[in-house]
């Protein structure tokens, strides 16, 4: 089956620093990639969407200049988490689809982040 | 209304139960359904999916779809230990790249 791989898989920041989160389809190529945020005992909340090439597509109050998304190739998509505060804490889970006409996502390990 | 709503449990049985997982939605367009698994601390899994009404069957998995009365189920039969994670339902919304997840029923088979 299709494997995506994501790195770290926790990290532990101090507030103000920024974390870069990074997620691989490793045997397959990706045409979109999705990034979720998860909060205990919650389900995934969408925060973006990206395309190969192209800006991502960001949900309704996900703050666009605080998580920057990049999709540089058809392998790898970025999270980076700038300026990092105690509430951006939470379990950020990626995940890959690799044909256009399909529902199925391939997720991620997910990567637990701690803002001291 | 929420558009896919689930009790998030938990949910306790012993070994050897059948196990039975629901959902509901509120919208009657909704065509594809799918579950998905997640353990403590993972990404999810998909497990199953379906396509408009009906039950498909893969090992001790069995989704039905009832698209009446909007209402989508997961068995389990002979659950096992290993079966203990939270267990996601997912409707895709208009489009591939929209799909809405049920905030999760956690199970946990006791041996």
């Amino acid at each position: 089956g299709a494997v995506v791989s994501q790195h770290p898989s926790w990290v532990i920041c101090k507030s103000g620093t920024s974390v870069k989160i990074e997620c691989r389809s490793l045997d397959f190529q990706a045409t979109t990639m999705f990034w979720y945020r998860q909060f205990p005992k919650q389900s995934l909340m969408l925060m973006a969407t990206s395309n190969e090439g192209s800006k991502a597509t960001y949900e309704q109050g996900v703050e666009k200049d605080k998580f920057l998304i990049n999709h540089a190739s058809l392998t790898l998509s970025t999270l980076t988490v700038t300026s990092a505060h105690p509430e951006d804490s939470s379990f950020y889970i990626c995940s890959a689809r690799d044909q256009r006409e399909s529902y199925e996502q391939f997720f991620g390990p997910g990567t637990r982040l701690t803002v001291l | 209304q929420k558009e896919v709503e689930q009790d998030p449990g938990p949910l306790s049985v012993p070994e050897g139960a059948i196990v039975s997982l629901n959902c509901t939605y509120s919208n009657s367009a909704f065509q594809y359904f799918m579950w998905y698994r997640q353990y403590s601390r993972k990404g999810p899994e998909l497990l199953m999916y379906t396509y408009s009404s009906g039950n498909k069957e893969d090992g001790r998995f069995t989704a039905q779809v009832d698209k009446s009365s909007k209402y989508i189920s997961l068995f389990i039969r002979d659950s096992q230990p290993s079966d203990s994670a939270t267990y996601l339902c997912a409707i895709p919304k208009t489009s591939y790249d929209k799909v809405i997840f049920g905030p999760g029923t956690s199970l946990s088979v006791i041996p």
